[in-house]
Protein backbone atom coordinates (compact mmCIF):
# COMPACT_ATOMS: atom_id res chain seq x y z
CA UNK A 1 0.00 0.00 0.00
CA UNK A 2 1.43 3.42 -0.61
CA UNK A 3 2.51 5.61 2.13
CA UNK A 4 0.83 8.83 2.59
CA UNK A 5 2.41 11.67 3.94
CA UNK A 6 0.68 14.70 6.24
CA UNK A 7 1.82 17.73 8.24
CA UNK A 8 1.35 17.02 11.84
CA UNK A 9 -0.57 19.84 12.81
CA UNK A 10 -2.41 22.93 11.07
CA UNK A 11 -4.23 25.42 12.32
CA UNK A 12 -7.41 27.52 10.28
CA UNK A 13 -9.64 30.35 11.80
CA UNK A 14 -13.92 29.57 12.30
CA UNK A 15 -15.30 30.32 8.81
CA UNK A 16 -12.15 29.92 6.65
CA UNK A 17 -11.47 27.55 4.36
CA UNK A 18 -9.31 24.37 5.68
CA UNK A 19 -7.36 23.02 3.15
CA UNK A 20 -5.72 19.71 4.16
CA UNK A 21 -2.33 18.44 2.07
CA UNK A 22 -1.64 14.88 1.53
CA UNK A 23 1.11 13.11 -0.24
CA UNK A 24 0.94 9.79 -1.83
CA UNK A 25 3.98 9.71 -4.33
CA UNK A 26 4.20 5.74 -4.61
CA UNK A 27 0.31 5.44 -5.43
CA UNK A 28 -0.39 3.00 -7.88
CA UNK A 29 -2.95 3.08 -10.14
CA UNK A 30 -5.28 0.82 -8.62
CA UNK A 31 -5.19 2.53 -4.91
CA UNK A 32 -7.71 5.09 -4.07
CA UNK A 33 -7.03 8.33 -1.69
CA UNK A 34 -9.47 8.16 1.51
CA UNK A 35 -10.16 10.34 4.11
CA UNK A 36 -11.39 9.86 7.57
CA UNK A 37 -11.40 11.71 10.61
CA UNK A 38 -11.22 11.26 14.27
CA UNK A 39 -12.92 13.69 16.83
CA UNK A 40 -11.31 13.46 20.24
CA UNK A 41 -11.47 9.81 21.09
CA UNK A 42 -14.19 9.11 19.28
CA UNK A 43 -14.72 6.27 16.38
CA UNK A 44 -12.74 7.68 12.90
CA UNK A 45 -15.48 8.99 10.71
CA UNK A 46 -15.65 8.26 6.99
CA UNK A 47 -14.95 11.70 4.90
CA UNK A 48 -14.89 11.59 1.40
CA UNK A 49 -12.95 9.06 -1.63
CA UNK A 50 -11.64 9.44 -4.59
CA UNK A 51 -9.30 7.73 -7.43
CA UNK A 52 -8.35 10.57 -9.83
CA UNK A 53 -11.32 12.61 -10.40
CA UNK A 54 -12.66 15.60 -8.06
CA UNK A 55 -14.72 14.76 -5.63
CA UNK A 56 -17.05 17.04 -3.40
CA UNK A 57 -20.36 16.04 -0.84
CA UNK A 58 -21.69 17.36 1.75
CA UNK A 59 -19.06 17.05 4.18
CA UNK A 60 -16.12 18.38 2.04
CA UNK A 61 -14.08 18.49 -1.68
CA UNK A 62 -11.48 16.71 -2.47
CA UNK A 63 -9.04 17.50 -4.81
CA UNK A 64 -6.66 14.84 -6.90
CA UNK A 65 -3.46 16.26 -9.07
CA UNK A 66 -3.96 15.52 -12.22
CA UNK A 67 -0.08 13.16 -11.39
CA UNK A 68 -2.55 11.40 -8.37
CA UNK A 69 0.97 11.74 -6.35
CA UNK A 70 -1.05 14.19 -3.92
CA UNK A 71 -4.42 15.09 -2.99
CA UNK A 72 -5.73 18.49 -0.73
CA UNK A 73 -9.33 17.87 1.31
CA UNK A 74 -11.04 20.92 1.25
CA UNK A 75 -13.54 21.99 4.60
CA UNK A 76 -15.12 25.16 3.03
CA UNK A 77 -16.35 26.69 6.26
CA UNK A 78 -15.01 25.00 8.63
CA UNK A 79 -16.46 25.16 12.40
CA UNK A 80 -15.01 24.50 15.55
CA UNK A 81 -16.83 20.84 15.49
CA UNK A 82 -14.24 20.26 12.28
CA UNK A 83 -11.47 19.97 14.98
CA UNK A 84 -10.20 16.62 14.86
CA UNK A 85 -7.40 14.56 12.92
CA UNK A 86 -7.69 14.54 10.12
CA UNK A 87 -6.10 10.85 7.84
CA UNK A 88 -5.50 10.83 4.79
CA UNK A 89 -5.31 6.61 3.45
CA UNK A 90 -4.70 5.08 0.02
CA UNK A 91 -6.83 1.70 -0.05
CA UNK A 92 -6.45 -0.71 -2.71
CA UNK A 93 -8.59 -2.33 -4.75
CA UNK A 94 -9.11 -6.00 -4.29
CA UNK A 95 -7.93 -5.97 -0.25
CA UNK A 96 -11.03 -6.14 1.08
CA UNK A 97 -10.79 -2.22 2.58
CA UNK A 98 -8.96 -2.71 5.28
CA UNK A 99 -7.53 0.55 6.44
CA UNK A 100 -4.18 1.60 6.84
CA UNK A 101 -3.81 4.86 9.16
CA UNK A 102 -0.71 6.85 9.40
CA UNK A 103 -0.18 9.73 11.92
CA UNK A 104 -2.36 11.90 10.30
CA UNK A 105 -3.08 15.58 10.76
CA UNK A 106 -4.00 17.23 13.46
CA UNK A 107 -6.48 20.16 12.81
CA UNK A 108 -7.25 22.74 14.82
CA UNK A 109 -9.82 25.10 14.42
CA UNK A 110 -9.99 28.82 16.19
CA UNK A 111 -12.45 31.39 17.04
CA UNK B 1 -24.69 7.80 15.86
CA UNK B 2 -22.60 5.45 12.98
CA UNK B 3 -24.88 2.43 14.00
CA UNK B 4 -22.40 0.37 14.82
CA UNK B 5 -22.48 -0.62 18.81
CA UNK B 6 -19.54 -2.26 20.93
CA UNK B 7 -19.82 -3.94 24.40
CA UNK B 8 -19.02 -2.98 27.29
CA UNK B 9 -17.40 0.69 26.76
CA UNK B 10 -14.93 0.65 29.21
CA UNK B 11 -13.31 -2.76 30.81
CA UNK B 12 -10.58 -3.12 33.55
CA UNK B 13 -9.25 -6.15 34.22
CA UNK B 14 -5.69 -7.50 35.17
CA UNK B 15 -2.77 -9.28 33.07
CA UNK B 16 -3.26 -12.79 32.58
CA UNK B 17 -6.39 -12.29 31.59
CA UNK B 18 -8.95 -13.06 29.23
CA UNK B 19 -11.78 -10.63 27.72
CA UNK B 20 -14.16 -10.85 25.32
CA UNK B 21 -15.19 -7.55 23.35
CA UNK B 22 -18.46 -7.58 21.19
CA UNK B 23 -19.41 -5.78 18.14
CA UNK B 24 -22.89 -5.19 16.37
CA UNK B 25 -22.45 -3.85 12.70
CA UNK B 26 -25.03 -1.62 11.07
CA UNK B 27 -28.19 -3.44 9.62
CA UNK B 28 -27.25 -5.19 6.58
CA UNK B 29 -23.68 -4.63 6.74
CA UNK B 30 -21.91 -8.03 5.77
CA UNK B 31 -18.16 -6.93 6.78
CA UNK B 32 -16.84 -6.50 10.26
CA UNK B 33 -13.15 -4.55 10.79
CA UNK B 34 -11.50 -4.86 14.15
CA UNK B 35 -9.10 -1.50 14.67
CA UNK B 36 -6.41 -1.35 18.05
CA UNK B 37 -5.56 2.25 19.10
CA UNK B 38 -2.98 3.12 21.69
CA UNK B 39 -0.86 6.20 22.54
CA UNK B 40 2.10 4.61 21.34
CA UNK B 41 1.11 2.64 18.03
CA UNK B 42 -1.72 4.73 16.91
CA UNK B 43 -4.67 3.47 14.91
CA UNK B 44 -3.93 -0.58 13.55
CA UNK B 45 -5.77 -2.48 11.35
CA UNK B 46 -5.95 -6.01 13.16
CA UNK B 47 -8.70 -8.39 11.40
CA UNK B 48 -11.57 -8.37 8.61
CA UNK B 49 -14.49 -11.02 8.53
CA UNK B 50 -16.89 -10.93 5.66
CA UNK B 51 -20.28 -12.44 6.45
CA UNK B 52 -18.72 -15.03 8.85
CA UNK B 53 -15.25 -15.28 7.14
CA UNK B 54 -11.74 -14.35 8.01
CA UNK B 55 -11.09 -12.22 5.11
CA UNK B 56 -8.05 -9.77 5.92
CA UNK B 57 -5.79 -9.88 8.55
CA UNK B 58 -3.14 -6.93 10.18
CA UNK B 59 -1.62 -6.70 13.01
CA UNK B 60 -3.18 -9.37 15.52
CA UNK B 61 -1.36 -11.00 17.99
CA UNK B 62 -1.42 -14.78 18.19
CA UNK B 63 -2.84 -14.43 21.79
CA UNK B 64 -5.89 -12.00 20.18
CA UNK B 65 -8.73 -13.72 17.97
CA UNK B 66 -11.99 -13.19 16.49
CA UNK B 67 -14.87 -14.19 14.91
CA UNK B 68 -17.94 -13.37 13.03
CA UNK B 69 -21.59 -15.23 13.73
CA UNK B 70 -24.55 -16.08 11.85
CA UNK B 71 -26.16 -12.89 12.91
CA UNK B 72 -23.53 -11.39 12.08
CA UNK B 73 -22.15 -10.16 15.01
CA UNK B 74 -18.67 -9.77 16.22
CA UNK B 75 -16.22 -10.63 19.02
CA UNK B 76 -12.80 -9.95 19.80
CA UNK B 77 -11.05 -12.28 21.97
CA UNK B 78 -7.94 -11.16 24.04
CA UNK B 79 -6.29 -13.87 26.55
CA UNK B 80 -3.46 -13.69 28.55
CA UNK B 81 -3.73 -10.11 28.80
CA UNK B 82 -0.48 -7.62 28.78
CA UNK B 83 -0.22 -3.95 30.29
CA UNK B 84 0.66 -3.15 26.47
CA UNK B 85 -2.68 -4.59 25.53
CA UNK B 86 -4.17 -1.54 27.09
CA UNK B 87 -6.40 0.63 24.35
CA UNK B 88 -8.97 1.28 22.59
CA UNK B 89 -10.56 -1.00 19.71
CA UNK B 90 -12.40 -0.21 17.28
CA UNK B 91 -14.99 -2.03 15.87
CA UNK B 92 -16.42 -0.98 12.15
CA UNK B 93 -18.63 -2.27 9.47
CA UNK B 94 -19.29 -1.63 5.63
CA UNK B 95 -22.02 -3.11 3.21
CA UNK B 96 -19.43 -5.78 1.66
CA UNK B 97 -15.94 -4.63 2.08
CA UNK B 98 -14.09 -3.21 0.11
CA UNK B 99 -13.00 -0.21 -2.21
CA UNK B 100 -16.55 1.46 -2.39
CA UNK B 101 -17.78 0.94 0.63
CA UNK B 102 -17.35 3.37 3.56
CA UNK B 103 -16.63 1.88 6.79
CA UNK B 104 -18.97 3.32 9.93
CA UNK B 105 -17.09 2.91 13.00
CA UNK B 106 -18.27 2.27 16.38
CA UNK B 107 -18.00 4.48 19.76
CA UNK B 108 -15.27 2.21 20.81
CA UNK B 109 -14.35 -0.25 23.99
CA UNK B 110 -11.41 1.19 25.91
CA UNK B 111 -9.51 -1.85 28.06
CA UNK B 112 -7.46 -0.72 30.32
CA UNK B 113 -4.87 -3.63 32.06
CA UNK B 114 -3.25 -3.28 35.58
Amino acid sequence: DAKTTQPTSMDCAEGRAANLPCNHSTISGNEYVYWYRQIHSQGPQYIIHGLKNNETNEMASLIITEDRKSSTLILPHATLRDTAVYYCIAVKWGQGGKLIFGQGTELSVKP
Amino acid sequence: DSGVTQTPKHLITATGQRVTLRCSPRSGDLSVYWYQQSLDQGLQFLIQYYNGEERAKGNILERFSAQQFPDLHSELNLSSLELGDSALYFCASSVVGGVGNEQFFGPGTRLTVL
